[in-house]
């Protein structure tokens, strides 16, 4: 399953399938971002992350891409499982000082897995 | 949760009360920050301290303020809580240097009636 943009808020996915989540992030100047994931009732729990001068990260079944040729960033789960339904938050690190590490978060993506 | 604790994790109040919220870390991060969450906006920054005594605004701090007297503590208060103060309260923290990585607490929720 995949999901596109900003504006498709929920992803139903099988399980066993591969996940492809997707945000679209606004300032090219950002040089940090985070993939949360963040499940019902709890705060949101760090994935995985990625600076600006790199395009693939990996990690235990997930994947983060990045383009910032059109400011894009994905998140790929491979193996989908019950576990993984929550909802996903990309974050980008918008501060325009070196000292400065506010971050700003995308609305989310609410991942359901079908059994 | 990266060793934050957040209290109350929930609370009633009415409009027009004061209400402080209470963040503890035994991480000694330097970084601390609070953010609301409501559906539709996503998390929202209220308000973030760089160190004891030192705090600044986010991008929604109006009817909020902040104090960080101790590292481990960073309290937000409303100081007269209106109903569109109802929501989800996240604090967070970070080290500095480096990766800003930013590890959530539990959450409060808190209903202004």
């Amino acid at each position: 399953g995949e999901s596109v943009g900003l504006h498709l808020p929920t992803l139903s996915v099988q399980e066993g399938d591969n996940s492809i989540i997707n945000c679209a992030y606004s300032n090219s100047a950002s040089d940090y971002f985070i993939w949360y994931k963040q499940e019902s009732g709890k705060g949101p729990q760090f994935i995985i992350d990625i600076r600006s001068n790199m395009d693939k990260r990996q990690g235990q079944r997930v994947t983060v891409l990045l383009n910032k040729t059109v400011k894009h960033l994905s998140l790929q789960i491979a193996a989908t499982q019950p576990g993984d339904s929550a909802v996903y938050f990309c974050a980008e690190n918008m501060s325009k000082r070196s000292n400065d590490y506010k971050l700003s978060f995308g609305a989310g993506t609410t991942v359901t897995v079908r059994a | 949760d990266a060793g934050i604790t957040q209290s109350p994790r929930h609370k009633v109040t009415e409009t027009g009360t004061p209400v402080t919220l209470r963040c503890h870390q035994t991480e000694n991060h330097r970084y601390m920050y609070w953010y609301r969450q409501d559906p539709g906006h996503g998390l929202r920054l209220i308000h973030y301290s760089y160190g004891v005594k030192d705090t600044d605004k986010g991008e929604v701090s109006d009817g909020y303020s902040v104090s960080r007297s101790k590292t481990e503590d960073f309290l937000l208060t409303l100081e007269s809580a209106t109903s569109s103060q109802t929501s989800v309260y996240f604090c967070a923290i970070s080290e500095v240097g480096g990766r800003q990585t930013q590890y959530f607490g539990p959450g409060t929720r808190l209903l202004v009636l």
